[in-house]
């Protein structure tokens, strides 16, 4: 199977303006969950979804959402960048069920300016 | 908060068994002990994971204690390209629990 995809793999962007990165998950998988990665505060959950509905959401601003398509695709969605938002965002996928692993993609990594 | 404990890094020779420790003096009954690692900037790779028995898959074996306090992940003929942070987490028995890393053990394994 292939694994989890993500694009795209580097992005720059400047302060103010949105970006989106898409997800696709390993086949079959329904579940996709979001982590954001940073120097400071390593590695922190942002949301997760599944059948397309949030099912669970980390702390972060409202300036950070995601949805999920039929297909199980994922977008997240950052508006109004902050040069903090800079970072490597890692999507993870599993397939649903009680002690499912999360299987990681190898990221798309953010840079502001 | 992560609810785990792990030195901050490590060194192995290589060709030798690499042991990393974890604490989890916390975990509950139906929590999980999983084991990642992440070599630079890529995303995080699975190991493996258990309960409170041992287990053991193609990459490394897991040891828990009885308690389940502590477990150590091995593995078991280090190489150069084992060179990464590794990540305990202990995570409820749910599908959509996320995973809380700390900051893991940063093994350096040396030629």
């Amino acid at each position: 199977k292939a694994g989890v995809t993500q694009t795209p793999r580097y992005l720059i962007k400047t302060r103010g303006q949105q970006v989106t990165l898409s997800c696709s998950p390993i086949s079959g998988h329904r579940s996709v969950s979001w982590y954001q990665q940073t120097p400071g505060q390593g590695l922190q959950f942002l949301f997760e979804y599944f059948s397309e509905t949030q099912r669970n959401k980390g702390n972060f601003p409202g300036r950070f959402s995601g949805r999920q398509f039929s297909n199980s695709r994922s977008e997240m969605n950052v508006s109004t960048l902050e040069l903090g938002d800079s970072a490597l965002y890692l999507c993870a996928s599993l397939a649903g069920g009680s002690t499912d692993t999360q299987y990681f993609g190898p990221g798309t990594r953010l840079t502001v300016l | 908060d992560a609810k785990t404990t792990q030195p901050t890094s490590m060194d192995c020779a290589e060709g030798r068994a690499a042991n990393l420790p974890c604490n989890h003096s916390t975990i509950s009954g139906n929590e999980y002990v999983y084991w990642y690692r992440q070599i630079h900037s890529q995303g995080p790779q699975y190991i493996i994971h258990g309960l409170k028995n041992n287990e053991t898959n193609e990459m490394a074996s897991l040891i828990i204690t009885e308690d389940r306090k502590s477990s150590t992940l091995i593995l078991p003929h280090a190489t150069l390209r084992d060179t990464a942070v590794y990540y305990c987490i202990v995570r409820f028995l749910s599908g959509n629990t996320p995973l809380v890393f700390g900051k893991g053990t940063r093994l350096s394994v040396i030629a």
